[in-house]
């Protein structure tokens, strides 16, 4: 049961450097997030997608892209990384909307330090 | 904007207590509450889910109510062990499928 699998584990980048964070989700889940966890915080959506080809930004989308090709994965992309991006990535997928039942599974995270 | 509070930010009692967890929202007009556990380092791991229209789920030694008129939901460990040991993250859920997440409480039982 892969659920939902986050690479790498662990980053540390130079400024203005870029990167991919990679997500894949096997639950043929819809709906998938990326958040991002600062020390002592909660967790900020910085965006989602609803399905394949359909994306739209949360809380904190500046300085991140995403792309949603297949249902399975949804990549994040960081252009030009910067020290505020430091935080741990989280993703997460779950089935449809509507009032019924849904439950959000969460990848293990990405650790990312800017340097 | 939807907001959501977590009370207390830590919390150290000694094994064998029962305790509660706070979590209050600023809009009532969820679909559902999830509760997680995260370990040090870690994703997250599900403990329960509620609907909008439940008073409350239990899961062992778990127990988590909804109050949507008030916008809170309690979390209560019975009889808590070192092992639980962890922060936990309330997450509600509106429409669209956006969370919102407070920022936790951290929880020590010592031996």
């Amino acid at each position: 049961n892969a659920g939902v699998t986050q690479t790498p584990k662990f980053r540390i980048l130079k400024i203005g450097q870029s990167m991919t964070l990679q997500c894949a989700q096997d639950m043929n889940h819809n709906y998938m997030y990326w958040y991002r966890q600062d020390p002592g915080m909660g967790l900020k959506l910085i965006y989602y997608s609803v399905g394949a080809g359909i994306t739209d930004k949360g809380e904190v989308p500046n300085g991140y892209n995403v792309s949603r090709s297949t249902t399975e994965d949804f990549p994040l992309r960081l252009e030009l990384a910067a020290p505020s991006q430091t935080s741990v990535y989280f993703c997460a997928s779950t089935t449809t909307g509507g009032r019924g039942f849904t439950e959000a599974f969460f990848g293990q995270g990405t650790r990312l330090t800017v340097v | 904007k939807q907001e959501v509070t977590q009370i207390p930010a830590a919390l150290s009692v000694p094994e064998g207590e029962n305790l509660v967890l706070n979590c209050s929202f600023t809009d009532s007009a969820i679909y559902n509450l999830q509760w997680f556990r995260q370990d040090p380092g870690k994703g997250l791991t599900s403990l329960l889910l509620i609907q909008s229209s439940q008073r409350e789920q239990t899961s062992g030694r778990l127990n988590a109510s909804l109050d949507k008129s008030s916008g809170r939901s309690t979390l209560y460990i019975a009889a808590s062990q070192p092992g639980d040991s962890a922060t936990y993250l309330c997450a509600v859920r509106y429409n669209f499928n956006k969370f919102y997440f407070g920022s936790g409480t951290k929880l020590n039982v010592k031996p």
